[in-house]
C-alpha cells in the first residue's frame, strides 16, 4: 500500500496570508491526525478527524482548522499567518478499525511551511 | 490533560553500548505508549509500542518497559549501531484520545 502523502512538501507564505495543506491517508485508514513540529515545542497535536468529524482538538487558536472528506483525505487551513506558524506540519493516519485513534499512527513526510 | 516528560534530551553512546530513554506521564488512565524514531529530514516512524495490559515488549534490539504504578515507561536499545542515531519520541494517550508526545531525545551513536 502507498504510504501517507502530503502536499505540498514546501511552502513559503507571508504574514497575513492563509494556507491549505493536504493529507492523503493510507488506503482504508479512517482517522487522520495533524501535528505541528517545531524545534522548540516538539510535536504538538492539532486535531484528529474520523469519519469526516473532528473528534479531538489540541490547544491551538481558531486560525487553525481542518476537515476530512468522505474518502478520508484531510486538509488543514491556517488563516492570518504569523511568523510563529513556521513549522513542519505532519499528518498521520491510522486504521481506527474499532474507532480507536490510538491504533498505530503512520506519519506522512510533512509540509514545511515558512512564513516571512 | 495528559503531559509527557522525556529524559534525557540528548544521549551519546559508544557503538555496542546500550541506550535508555525514559518518559513519565501524568494521566493514570493512559493506556497506549508508542515510541517513534525520526531521522534527520524524515518522518517519524513507529519502532515499538506497548499497551497498559503489558509490562514489557521486545523486538530484536529494542525493548519497552512500562511501570503503571510509577507512571513511567522506558525505551531500551541494546548493541547500539551508528544507524540508531536519530531523535526518539515517546508518546502516551488514553484510547480514543489524542497522542501526547514527549519533547524528544537526540541519540548519537559514535563508532
Amino acid at each position: 500500500k502507498a504510504g501517507v502523502t502530503q502536499t505540498p512538501r514546501y511552502l513559503i507564505k507571508t504574514r497575513g496570508q492563509q494556507v491549505t495543506l493536504s493529507c492523503s491517508p493510507i488506503s482504508g485508514h479512517r482517522s487522520v491526525s495533524w501535528y505541528q513540529q517545531t524545534p522548540g515545542q516538539g510535536l504538538q497535536f492539532l486535531f484528529e478527524y474520523f469519519s469526516e468529524t473532528q473528534r479531538n482538538k489540541g490547544n491551538f487558536p481558531g486560525r487553525f482548522s481542518g476537515r476530512q472528506f468522505s474518502n478520508s483525505r484531510s486538509e488543514m487551513n491556517v488563516s492570518t499567518l504569523e511568523l510563529g506558524d513556521s513549522a513542519l506540519y505532519l499528518c498521520a493516519s491510522s486504521l481506527a478499525e474499532n474507532g480507536f485513534s490510538t491504533d498505530t499512527q503512520y506519519f506522512g513526510p510533512g509540509t514545511r511551511l515558512t512564513v516571512l | 490533560g495528559e503531559n509527557v516528560e522525556q529524559h534525557p534530551s540528548t544521549l551519546s553512546v559508544q557503538e555496542g553500548d546500550s541506550a535508555v530513554i525514559k518518559c513519565t506521564y501524568s494521566d493514570s488512565a493512559s493506556n497506549y505508549f508508542p515510541w517513534y524514531k525520526q531521522e534527520l529530514g524524515k518522518r517519524p516512524q513507529l519502532i515499538i509500542d506497548i499497551r497498559s495490559n503489558v509490562g514489557e515488549k521486545k523486538d530484536q534490539r529494542i525493548a519497552v518497559t512500562l511501570n503503571k504504578t510509577a507512571k513511567h515507561f522506558s525505551l531500551h536499545i541494546t548493541e547500539t549501531q551508528p544507524e540508531d542515531s536519530a531523535v526518539y519520541f515517546c508518546a502516551a494517550s488514553l484510547i480514543t484520545d489524542k497522542l501526547i508526545f514527549g519533547t524528544g531525545t537526540r541519540l548519537q551513536v559514535f563508532p
